[in-house]
C-alpha cells in the first residue's frame, strides 16, 4: 500500500519556539494533505486541508497564522507550529489523498510536547 | 453539524470471540472509513465504503447508508487485534473534503 512518513516523530521544544513537521508521500503524488491533531484521549479533528501549489483551507478555529502549512510539491507537505505554547502539545497526523481517490493514507504521526 | 458516535467506547473480550463495533452519523456521507490506531499513535486505514459491505481477512466491514450506520466486524478475534478502531466520515457537504472521526472504540482481546 502507499506509504506516508512524518519526521519527527516526536519533538520536545520550549515554549516561544517554532516547530516544523513534515509529511512525505513516499510512493505517490498526493494533490491533498489533510493535518489533523489529536489530543489524549479524544477523536482526531481536522485542522486544515491543502492542496498542492495552493493556499490551506483552515477549519473552524484554526489559527493559520499560527500552524503555517506548506504543499509546495505533490509529495511534501509542512505544518510549522508558531510561537509554541504548552496548549499545543498533541499528536499531530498527517494524511494523504491521491487526485480523485477515496482513501487516505495516513502518516506514523509526531508529538509534540512544548515545555 | 456532522457528528460521529461509535460504541461501544470500549471492550474487552477473550480470545477467539466474534467482535461487532457499531458507528452511526448524523449527515449524508459521500464515504466511511474504518481506521485502527495502534498504542504508538500510528493509523491503518482498514476499510473505505460507500454501501454494502467489504471484507479483508477477518475483518468485514457493513455500511447501510439509510439508517446512517456501519459496523465493523472481527471474527476468530486475536491478541494482536489489540487496538482503538476508529469510524471516521466524509461529508456530502460541498467544501466538505477532510474526515469527521468518531472517538474511537478501544478494544482488548485477552488471550
Amino acid at each position: 500500500g502507499a506509504v506516508v512518513s512524518q519526521h519527527p516523530s516526536r519533538v520536545i521544544c520550549k515554549s516561544g519556539t517554532s516547530v516544523k513537521i513534515e509529511c512525505r508521500s513516499l510512493d505517490f503524488q498526493a494533490t491533498t494533505m489533510f493535518w489533523y491533531r489529536q489530543f489524549p484521549k479524544q477523536s482526531l479533528m481536522l485542522m486544515a486541508t491543502s492542496n498542492e501549489g495552493s493556499k490551506a483551507t483552515y477549519e473552524q478555529g484554526v489559527e493559520k497564522d499560527k500552524f503555517l502549512i506548506n504543499h509546495a510539491s505533490l509529495t511534501l507537505s509542512t505544518l510549522t507550529v508558531t510561537s509554541a505554547h504548552p496548549e499545543d502539545s498533541s499528536f499531530y497526523i498527517c494524511s494523504a489523498r491521491r487526485g480523485g481517490a477515496e482513501t487516505q493514507y495516513f502518516g506514523p504521526g509526531t508529538r509534540l510536547l512544548v515545555l | 453539524k456532522n457528528e460521529v458516535e461509535q460504541s461501544p467506547q470500549n471492550l474487552t473480550a477473550q480470545e477467539g470471540e466474534f467482535i461487532t463495533i457499531n458507528c452511526s452519523y448524523s449527515v449524508g456521507i459521500s464515504a466511511l472509513h474504518w481506521l485502527q490506531q495502534h498504542p504508538g499513535g500510528g493509523i491503518v486505514s482498514l476499510f473505505m465504503l460507500s454501501s454494502g459491505k467489504k471484507k479483508h481477512g477477518r475483518l468485514i466491514a457493513t455500511i447501510n447508508i439509510q439508517e446512517k450506520h456501519s459496523s465493523l466486524h472481527i471474527t476468530a478475534s486475536h491478541p494482536r487485534d489489540s487496538a482503538v478502531y476508529i469510524c471516521a466520515v466524509r461529508s456530502l457537504d460541498a467544501g466538505a473534503d477532510g474526515l469527521t472521526f468518531g472517538k474511537g472504540t478501544h478494544l482488548i482481546i485477552q488471550p
